[in-house]
């Protein structure tokens, strides 16, 4: 069964810094996508940056970009210029060619100002 | 428009109790899904359906029925409610990924989650 791993309880992160948020998986796949998602306390699950693992280039999204390392099946998530709004529960998913989301189990990420 | 709505957002009820959540979605997906988020925030699939067909049906008591009228709903039925059912459950929906084609978005909408507690 593939599963994810987040290593990373608990992260904290001053205001304009940049962090990085930890992911591994296991698969036996060669193609597949990869995800993170944002929970605020809001708890709406917020699609934050996806990446396909048949793509070389590492995906960005604004201040948010991805190091996705296939060999070493890891796949990291950068929030530079970090923000006050950007505190919350971030998960790492997994999805192979089939239709189901394998979560990781969440790391909170706490903004001091 | 809301893309995945699901009803209620907060679900309060005395053990023993039946109760269903509804979900609908305007974003023509074929896959509907229900995940169900415990208290220690660890997601986890329970159902999916493709165009109103069970496709995936994880280790869940069978007191856990979802029903697919059509492809834009799928509803979770509940019956005899447990003090561990407390959760919060995500509907959520997709496009299919079974075909061969790569969709053009192959992420997940998830509704905004519906808070049950049993007492």
């Amino acid at each position: 069964a593939q599963t994810v791993t987040q290593s990373q309880p608990e992260m904290s992160v001053q205001e304009a810094e940049t962090v990085t948020l930890s992911c591994t998986y296991d698969t036996s796949e060669s193609d597949y996508y990869l995800f993170w998602y944002k929970q605020p306390p809001s708890r709406q699950m917020i699609l934050v940056i996806r990446q396909e693992a048949y793509k070389q280039q590492n995906a960005t999204e604004n201040r948010f970009s991805v190091n996705f390392q296939k060999a070493a099946k890891s796949f990291s998530l950068k929030i530079s210029d970090s923000q006050l709004g950007d505190a919350a529960m971030y998960f790492c998913a997994y999805r192979e060619y089939g239709n189901k989301l394998v979560f990781g189990a969440g790391t909170i990420l706490r903004v001091k100002s | 428009d809301t893309a995945v709505s699901q009803t209620p957002k907060y679900l309060v009820t005395q053990m023993g109790n039946d109760k269903s959540i509804k979900c609908e979605q305007n974003l023509g997906h074929d896959t509907m899904y229900w995940y169900k988020q415990d208290s220690k925030k660890f997601l986890k699939i329970m159902f999916s359906y493709n165009n109103k067909e069970l496709i995936i049906n994880e280790t869940v008591p069978n007191r856990f029925s979802p029903k697919s009228p059509d492809k834009a709903h799928l509803n979770l039925h509940i019956n005899s409610l447990e003090l561990g059912d407390s959760a919060v459950y995500f509907c959520a929906s997709s496009q299919d990924l079974t075909r061969f084609e790569t969709a053009l978005n192959y992420g997940y909408t998830f509704g905004s989650g519906t808070r049950l507690t049993v007492v």
